[in-house]
């Protein structure tokens, strides 16, 4: 299985401001994917990153408020962008081998917004 | 939006007793997987059930799939303190992208 660096592990924004996470993996993957778990919830997708083009985002989600970087096969950048209280959540980097079974989290961005 | 449904929600048990938590899904899956999570952080994978499965086991987990019924099992057997996290189901469905789309969770807690 692959082994995900996610940073920050954590920070503390003001409102009004952007955030850029970072995911590094350490081999190449074919598909990655960005999750949001807010306070007390389960994960939801926010989209899927495609190397090389615009990512796929999931209802509810738009490029201007969670704009998607992946240049290669092996990292991606989530920025959650104009940040107000209620992006206050974990958001999670997952990666896949082999398409629809194993899948690796990183160990995910803990983001207060205050 | 969640596919599955998982219940119950919260589930507290004795040390050495069974757990059950029992997750519910809407679409055709190609298979479906149950993590864990410890402190709101990193899944951890646990077990991954192929939608032509009834039945896998790895230690002391076990899980069901009734595809009739769009419904999975999880059970931990002889629980420990350590078994103490959130417990998520997770679907791949059979059109569309690869992509897991998770159900609400249970968090278990196991008392000493």
């Amino acid at each position: 299985s692959a082994v995900i660096s996610q940073k920050p592990s954590r920070d503390i924004c003001q409102r009004g401001t952007s955030l850029t996470i970072q995911c590094q993996v350490d081999s190449q993957v074919t598909m990655m994917f960005w999750y949001r778990q807010q306070p007390g919830q389960s994960l939801t997708l926010i989209a899927t990153a495609n190397q090389g083009s615009e990512a796929t985002y999931e209802s509810g989600f738009v490029i201007d408020k969670f704009p998607i970087s992946r240049p290669n096969l092996t990292f991606s950048t989530l920025t959650v962008s104009n940040m107000s209280p209620e992006d206050s959540s974990i958001y999670l980097c997952s990666v896949s081998f082999s398409s629809g079974l194993g899948y690796t989290f990183g160990s995910g961005t803990r983001l207060t917004v205050v | 939006s969640q596919q599955g449904e998982e219940d119950p929600q919260a589930l507290s048990i004795q040390e050495g007793e069974n757990a059950t938590m029992n997750c519910s899904y809407k679409t055709s899956i190609n298979n479906l997987q149950w993590y864990r999570q410890n402190s709101g952080r990193g899944l951890v994978h646990l077990i991954l059930i192929r939608s032509n499965e009834r039945e896998k086991h790895s230690g002391r987990l076990r899980v069901t799939l009734d595809t009739s019924k769009k419904s999975s099992s999880l059970l931990i057997t002889a629980s420990r303190a350590a078994d103490t996290a959130s417990y998520f189901c997770a679907t791949v469905l059979i059109q569309g992208a690869q992509k897991l789309v998770f159900g609400q969770g249970t968090r278990l807690t196991i008392n000493p």
